[in-house]
């Protein structure tokens, strides 16, 4: 799987949108970009995914640029709950990769 | 919808006892079924997965042992607990090894 690099740690205020950047300059063409995020003490949750396209869901939105090097998942309107460490992992689905692997991630913090 | 759930939540255990972590799936058929290790300071490390009852495939050769006994209930086990199994315990579920995985709320054990 492909390496990702993420900033350590993000500040965002509450009520604007949390914008958290991803570089996975390696990424394969089949290779799609997971985010999980775990706030402390919880297991991960499951927030996004995709391919190329963009892509948007209950929780957020997943930016990928056009040559798919980077990503951007976008939490439109933070709240404290949001406060977490955010994991941008690529992942290829297929044959028999079965594990997630987390790098350091970004800890978000959403101040009131 | 579905849920995953784990027990005990925490759990302080003396060396060299033994071990049992429960975890169960509920609202979905035929799951895999993963096991990971989040040590202090550390990413996740996939320890066992299953594609089905009685299927367990290891990725890291240690003292704990894995069992599928029902489709949707996974057991992590060990005869006798090391210092170095200290971490936080958790489980996934996925409907396939190509699909996003679900974790559960996790069990920290503490070895002393």
């Amino acid at each position: 799987d492909a390496k990702t690099t993420q900033p350590t740690s993000m500040d965002c205020a509450e009520g604007r949108a949390a914008n958290l950047p991803c570089n996975h300059s390696t990424i394969s063409g089949n290779e799609y970009v997971y985010w999980y995020r775990q706030i402390h003490s919880q297991g991960p949750q499951y927030i996004i995914h995709g391919l190329k396209n963009n892509e948007t869901n209950e929780m957020a939105s997943l930016i990928i640029t056009e040559d798919r090097k980077s990503s951007t998942l976008i939490l439109p309107h933070a709240t404290l709950r949001d406060t977490a460490v955010y994991y941008c992992i690529v992942r290829y689905s297929g044959g028999s990769n079965y594990k997630l692997t987390f790098g350091k991630g970004t800890l978000l913090t959403v101040n009131p | 919808s579905q849920t995953i759930h784990q027990w005990p939540a925490t759990l302080v255990q003396p060396v060299g006892s033994p071990l049992s972590l429960e975890c169960t799936v509920e609202g979905t058929s035929n799951p895999n079924l993963y096991w990971y290790r989040q040590a202090a300071g550390r990413g996740l490390q996939l320890l066992f997965y299953s594609v089905g009852i009685g299927q367990i495939s290891s990725e890291v050769p240690q003292n704990l042992s894995a069992s599928r006994p029902q489709d949707r209930q996974f057991i992590l086990s060990s005869k006798k607990l090391l210092l170095s199994d200290s971490g936080f315990y958790l489980c996934a579920w996925s409907l396939t090894q190509y699909n996003e995985q679900f974790f559960g709320p996790g069990t920290r054990l503490t070895v002393l």
